[in-house]
């Protein structure tokens, strides 16, 4: 029973335009949401979070919007760099273990000079 | 302030041979998650330790797999009898706290290929 998903594999984004990662949960009773970003051969590292009472966190050229009630959060890229091109967990946590993360399967971001 | 560790990088092991990964947790962190993740699939959730105590060991095989965070020295992942289907990378994370202003941090992983 997957409670995180993200149902894009990979995305492909010319450089200097939007990439749009979209995750879904099902969970409703998560209340923290973060993205992380991982490289090949290295662990993932944290990019940026949203609690449930926010819609919206911006930090640099990214931001991270949540749709309670549709349950579903996105991460927006602009403008998209090569640099960027690497694989994006979405990741929660909430519920019955408040300190397990639970992470969807990821999106691999090809952003393209 | 070095980040978390993890070794072996790379482990090999035969077959019903045991696995022993190692995870040191960044200095003034006392939580160590590890994690599991499968050719093709994101990170599976093992098991959630403090010093000395398993907090949440839901994502744990029944069978084969232990963990432990000791009063002193790393975490440890144990693995007997190794099959086939434990090749995997396997992260180990860690935090100050719990709680949401205490993201993740994670090591760069050991990968154990079982030939």
């Amino acid at each position: 029973d997957q409670q995180v998903k993200q149902n894009s594999p990979s995305l492909s984004v010319q450089e200097g335009r939007i990439s749009i990662l979209n995750c879904d949960y099902t969970n409703s009773m998560f209340d923290y949401f973060l993205w992380y970003k991982k490289y090949p051969a290295e662990g993932p590292t944290f990019l940026i979070s949203i609690s449930s009472i926010k819609d919206k966190n911006e930090d640099g050229r990214f931001t991270v919007f949540l749709n309670k009630s549709a349950k579903h959060l996105s991460l927006h890229i602009v403008p998209s760099q090569p640099g960027d091109s690497a694989v994006y967990f979405c990741a929660a946590r909430g519920g019955t273990s408040y300190d397990k993360v639970i992470f969807g399967p990821g999106t691999s971001l090809s952003v393209i000079p | 302030n070095a980040g978390v560790m993890q070794n072996p990088r790379h482990l090999v092991r035969r077959r019903g041979q045991e696995a022993r990964l190692r995870c040191s947790p960044m200095k003034g962190h006392s939580h160590v998650y590890w994690y599991r993740q499968l050719p093709e699939e994101g990170l599976k959730f093992m098991v959630y330790l403090q010093k000395e105590n398993i907090i949440d060991e839901s994502g744990m095989p029944k069978e084969r797999f232990s963990a432990e965070f000791p009063k002193e020295g790393p975490s440890i992942l144990r693995i007997q009898q190794v099959v086939r289907g434990d090749s995997a990378a396997y992260f180990c994370a860690s935090s100050p706290t719990t709680g949401n202003d205490s993201p993740l941090h994670f090591g760069n992983g050991t990968r154990l290929t079982v030939t």
